[in-house]
């Protein structure tokens, strides 16, 4: 059975550093064909996916926070930290991660497989004020 | 980048009735699309992946279908549990995972 579950802190000060952690159970991030997502939520907003890293540490950002984020894995923990940098208000959110195991039968795209996210964190709120 | 849009944006539909929901891709992404649903104050769970494949352990009443770029959900005969916020996502291996805005439906 495949967890994961988010943890840091709920309160952030604006221009701080945010760090949170994915603890899962249930796979491996050594295992070829999986990856672990990071996605947000603001109050009432859609899911917005902030980062992804994969099993060979392959990572991709959101194009729009790029240059403030950071994934990272510890697969002897079987852990996924997120760090996202210069944290504002519109950054309070809910923020989720999730298992991606990679789906060979959707074929290959720009020699890429398809992945998809079927296991989810209950997610963690964070709220940026000071 | 690739942009996803849905309509609705929201709906209100009475238990038994057949409803839909149309995604949209601004380019073609073959099948490579989810469906989620998420309930207020929880964590989304998918639906449909690839298009049209059913994930385990959801109800038959929901089906998926269309390639290219559009994409629709279909509930065959709606529940009150279905009720919840429903969003498409695309995967790209360039650039990740993309979601859509969302839509909200509302079981009468």
């Amino acid at each position: 059975q495949i967890t994961l579950k988010e943890s840091g802190p709920t309160l952030v000060k604006p221009t701080q550093t945010l760090t949170l952690t994915c603890s899962f159970s249930g796979f491996s991030l050594s295992t070829s064909g999986v990856g672990v997502g990071w996605i947000r939520q603001p109050p009432g907003k859609a899911l917005e996916c902030l980062a992804l890293i994969y099993w060979d540490d392959d990572k991709r950002y959101s194009p729009s926070l790029n240059n403030r984020l950071t994934i990272t894995k510890d697969t002897s923990k079987n852990q996924v930290v997120l760090t996202m940098s210069n944290m504002a208000p519109v950054d309070t959110a809910t923020y989720y991660c999730a298992h991606a195991p990679r789906m060979p039968r959707g074929g290959t795209q720009g020699g890429y497989y398809y992945y998809y996210m079927d296991v989810w964190g209950e997610g963690t709120t964070v709220t940026v004020s000071s | 980048d690739i942009q996803m849009t849905q309509s609705p944006s929201s709906l209100s539909a009475s238990v038994g009735d057949r409803v839909t929901i149309t995604c949209r891709a601004s380019q073609s992404i073959s099948t490579w699309l989810a469906w989620y649903q998420q309930k207020p104050g929880k964590a989304p769970k998918v639906v449909i992946y690839l298009a049209s494949s059913l994930e385990s352990g959801v109800p038959s009443r929901f089906s998926g279908s269309g390639s290219g770029t559009e994409f629709t959900l279909t509930i065959s005969s709606l529940q009150p549990d279905d009720s919840g916020t429903y969003y498409c996502q695309h995967y790209n291996g360039y650039s990740g995972f993309t979601f859509g805005p969302g839509t909200r439906v509302h079981v009468k």
